[in-house]
């Protein structure tokens, strides 16, 4: 079954530490990818990042970096110093070549950043 | 360039009024969804279309709900009648295709209906 999973609902942290939010996905295929979305309080969906299964190597944007560990089927997002800004949900996705490439959405991460 | 646009932004309509909500994709894009947005359920794929042609409307929940693409630049999403529990955010996205299946979804900034 394709699914996944943020376990962390809400997270809130003071300005100017780092936070990880974890994401958890299941797959049989060997084609997919994973995304992370940011929804600020406006409501709109921003994309961040976009990675498919073959390329295991870490990302990083500014204070932004993505750990994806195909042998824990995780796709952690780091946000370093973080800024009120920062405040948002963020959702983890999966979409599977297979599945006509479908995205299925975590349930999202409520990060509070607090000055 | 222009992203998604979906209009109207708010919708508060009554119980059993017709909803029309609409979409326009980005220039190029090919591939164009539907999604809904609630609390309880998250985000729901509705139904996409690929190059006009609806290709999955297995999220549709009812005969109430329907969805349209007259053209590449133009879709709609109709609820007939409406009733409180399809009050939700709803967004349009699309995508092109890329080398290797469908590329990143980008979304409109969506719709959020309220039904009384």
């Amino acid at each position: 079954a394709q699914k996944v999973t943020q376990a962390q609902t809400e997270i809130s942290v003071v300005e100017k530490e780092d936070v990880t939010l974890d994401c958890v996905y299941e797959t049989r295929d060997t084609t997919y990818y994973l995304f992370w979305y940011k929804q600020p309080p406006s409501g709109e969906l921003v994309f961040l990042i976009r990675r498919n299964s073959f390329d295991e190597q870490n990302e990083i944007s500014g204070r932004y970096s993505w750990n994806f560990q195909k042998s824990t089927s995780s796709f952690n997002f780091t946000i370093t110093a973080s800024q009120v800004v920062d405040s948002a949900v963020y959702f983890c996705a999966l979409s599977e070549a297979s599945r006509d490439d479908k995205i299925i959405f975590g349930k999202g991460t409520r990060l509070h950043i607090l000055p | 360039d222009a992203g998604v646009i979906q209009s109207p932004r708010h919708e508060v309509t009554e119980m059993g009024q017709e909803v029309t909500l609409r979409c326009k994709p980005i220039s190029g894009h090919d591939y164009l969804f539907w999604y809904r947005q609630t609390m309880m359920r998250g985000l729901e794929l509705l139904i996409y279309f690929n190059n006009n042609v609806p290709i999955d409307d297995s999220g549709m929940p009812e005969d109430r709900f329907s969805a349209k693409m007259p053209n590449a630049s133009f879709s709609t999403l109709k609820i007939q009648p409406s009733e409180p529990r399809d009050s939700a955010v709803y967004f349009c996205a699309s995508s092109s295709l890329g080398t290797s299946g469908t590329d990143t979804q980008y979304f409109g900034p969506g719709t959020r209906l309220t039904v009384l």
